[in-house]
């Protein structure tokens, strides 16, 4: 089972900044979180990882509380591109293993003018 | 760096017919997974190579399944006597062995059973 929830769906409008947060109760010490974005017939597409606190690159940010019981992915200003399925996912791979994914049903997030 | 290759990106076929995709990886990824995604769910995970090691194999992954990585490059699948339910899109990913294992996937080969 995968070790996220998240919301099954979320409707935005171009040029608005669209959250979408996830919960993992469970998460380990040693987990990292992950977001995956993903496009019809296409494979994921890794956005942002993070630990703690707040992540931000080029395309994303991830905020991360402190009892790291939920994360924030944030995307600012969408546009009609963006439309697609986000995935999160928690991955223990300090212990040294390698790290099998496990997949929920992610957010499909549409976009519209 | 061209990222994470598969080939071929649409296969169709018939009940019974043996199949094999190829997955090439990002140079230097040493490790290199295998998963299945039907629709409207996320992918699952089928197996894991470290450099040419199997180093698993998950239940859904049935005795028509092979996995082979010679040589610790590339990795083929083949499903022999391919059933209707084995129709999926089949997704490669590599990683650089690192604390976080960050995973990063091909196009997939999208495979319909007639």
């Amino acid at each position: 089972l995968a070790k996220t929830t998240q919301p099954i769906s979320m409707d935005s409008y171009e040029g608005q900044e669209v959250n979408i947060t996830c919960s993992h109760n469970n998460i380990a010490t040693n987990d990292y979180i992950t977001w995956y974005q993903q496009f019809p017939s296409q494979g994921p597409r890794f956005i942002i990882q993070g630990y703690k606190t707040k992540v931000t690159n080029e395309v994303a940010s991830l905020f991360i509380p402190a009892d790291r019981k939920s994360s924030t992915l944030s995307l600012p200003r969408v546009s009609l591109s963006d439309t697609a399925v986000y995935y999160c996912l928690v991955g223990d791979g300090v212990s040294g293993g390698y790290n099998k994914l496990i997949f929920g049903a992610g957010t499909r997030l549409a976009v519209h003018p | 760096d061209t990222g994470v290759s598969q080939d071929p990106r649409h296969k169709i076929t018939k009940r019974g017919q043996n199949v094999t995709f190829r997955c090439d990886p990002i140079s230097e990824h040493n490790r290199l997974y295998w998963y299945r995604q039907t629709l409207g769910q996320g992918p699952e995970f089928l197996t894991y190579f470290q450099n040419e090691a199997q180093l698993e194999k998950s239940r859904l992954l049935s005795d028509r399944f092979s996995a082979e990585r010679p040589k610790g490059s590339f990795s083929t699948l083949e499903i022999q006597r391919t059933e209707q339910g084995d129709s999926a899109m089949y997704l490669c990913a590599s990683s650089l062995n690192g604390v976080t294992d960050t995973q990063y996937f091909g196009p997939g080969t999208r495979l319909t059973v007639l």
